[in-house]
């Protein structure tokens, strides 16, 4: 079955600066990959996801990069600022059990003033 | 566009007393997801309904856990007994398809 990994669990970064957060995936037939921002308290927000026929999606500051041949994709978020404050899960569409999602373990993005 | 509504947003109960969550989901969206997220990990899930239907209820633990979603909207996840190991954030998220899930706010359950 699918499995995701993600890394790293703990990214701290100073405001204005870039974010790189970085998820494997182990099936070749996964084609839908979305992340998914959660801040204290609150259920997961989808921000950004790309289909495997794309190889790179853009909305303003943040960007989702995919590499099938490598099997993997990376959320990058540019300029960032203190709201960008919180827990980012990537996922993956896994194509033999009802299409559920595979979860990455999360990574806790701190920005720095 | 509303999003997914959930109630209560906080429950605490004491081990063995039973509780009951609700959810409405975005409309127009056939799936409905209940998920179970303990602190510090992704979201596991529980119970998948397609309309009326359950589509996947694999990891839901059937001796206590109870979920049905009447008329294909609503729909309420049930747990008695519970157990202290149940102290989690409980969250419903619905879909138009298998792409994007579109989560509520949770309901954060406290077992003592």
């Amino acid at each position: 079955g699918e499995n995701v990994e993600q890394h790293p669990s703990t990214l701290s970064v100073q405001e204005g600066d870039s974010a790189v957060i970085k998820c494997t995936y182990s099936d070749s037939a996964s084609n839908y990959f979305p992340w998914y921002k959660q801040e204290l308290g609150k259920g997961p927000q989808l921000i950004i996801d790309i289909r495997s026929n794309v190889g790179e999606k853009k909305d303003q500051r943040i960007a989702v990069t995919l590499n099938k041949t490598a099997k993997h994709f990376s959320l990058h978020i540019t300029e960032t600022q203190p709201e960008d404050s919180a827990v980012y899960f990537c996922a993956a569409l896994a194509m033999d059990s009802n299409y559920q999602l595979i979860w990455g373990a999360g990574t806790k993005l701190i920005i720095k003033p | 566009e509303a999003g997914v509504a959930q109630s209560p947003r906080y429950k605490i109960i004491e081990k063995r007393q039973s509780v009951a969550f609700w959810c409405n989901p975005i409309s127009g969206h056939a799936t409905l997801y209940w998920y179970q997220q303990i602190l510090g990990q992704g979201p596991k899930l529980l119970i998948q309904f397609q309309n009326n239907g359950v589509v996947d209820d694999s990891q839901l633990p059937k001796d206590r856990f109870s979920a049905e979603r009447l008329k294909g909207v609503d729909s309420t996840l049930k747990i008695q007994p519970a157990k202290l190991e149940d102290s989690a954030v409980y969250l419903c998220a619905s879909s138009l398809g298998p792409g994007a899930r579109y989560f509520g706010p949770g309901t954060r359950l406290t077992v003592t």
